[in-house]
């Protein structure tokens, strides 16, 4: 079975501070690794997606990576703000099927 | 350009009891699909629709969850009866074809607390 292992469960750091959330995958053949960002009582948002030939991804304040080979992806905040406090949900998509699989997210707090 | 609509936002019933929900998805998009949420977890796949047919509902509890997309553009879930452990956020999300390059763009969700 397919899984997408996110870690830490949550974590919480100081305004203007950097963060790293990790997300280690099983998902066999890969498409493509998506960052979502899920503010509290909203839908998830696109943040970043990146396809087996990218390393990393940038919007804004957020920095994604990607090594396909260790099947391992990381999102790092740069300079948080207090609206940066969501859960950040990692997204693996399969070749074959397109089928997703989500990770269970990880909450960050940031606090002034 | 609007984005995913859902209906209602909150909804509080007792098990047993029969509920709805319903999803508005952006103009053109022909693929459209209901996850199920549970507190602290990612969203997991109940229904995919491409149009008004069903491309994966393997993950539907089929004996008590439906859902339907009839004309190809709204659609409905539905839970009859509901048990204590279908409280959850219930989210609807749309993309423009069924592809893995398509970004799936999200409703706010229906928060279901079954008492």
């Amino acid at each position: 079975k397919n899984q997408v292992e996110q870690s830490p469960q949550s974590l919480i750091i100081l305004e203007g501070k950097n963060c790293t959330l990790q997300c280690n995958y099983t998902v066999s053949p890969f498409s493509n690794l998506r960052w979502y960002k899920q503010d509290t009582g909203r839908g998830p948002v696109s943040l970043t997606i990146m396809t087996f030939s990218e390393n990393t991804k940038s919007n804004g304040r957020y920095t994604a990576t990607l090594d396909a080979d260790t099947k391992q992806s990381s999102l790092h905040i740069t300079a948080s703000q207090l609206s940066d406090s969501a859960s950040y949900i990692c997204v693996v998509t399969e070749l074959n099927d397109y089928k997703l699989s989500f990770g269970a997210g990880t909450t960050v707090t940031v606090r002034a | 350009e609007a984005g995913v609509a859902q209906s209602p936002r909150y909804k509080i019933i007792e098990k047993r009891q029969s509920v709805a929900f319903w999803c508005n998805p952006i103009s053109g998009h022909a693929t459209l699909y209901w996850y199920q949420q549970i507190l602290g977890q990612g969203p997991k796949l109940l229904i995919q629709f491409q149009n008004n047919g069903v491309v994966d509902d393997s993950q539907l509890p089929k004996d008590r969850f439906s859902a339907e997309r009839l004309k190809g553009v709204d659609s409905t879930l539905k839970i009859q009866p509901a048990k204590l452990e279908d409280s959850a956020v219930y989210l609807c999300a749309s993309s423009f074809r069924e592809t893995g390059g398509e970004t799936q763009y999200f409703g706010p969700g229906t928060r279901l607390l079954v008492l």
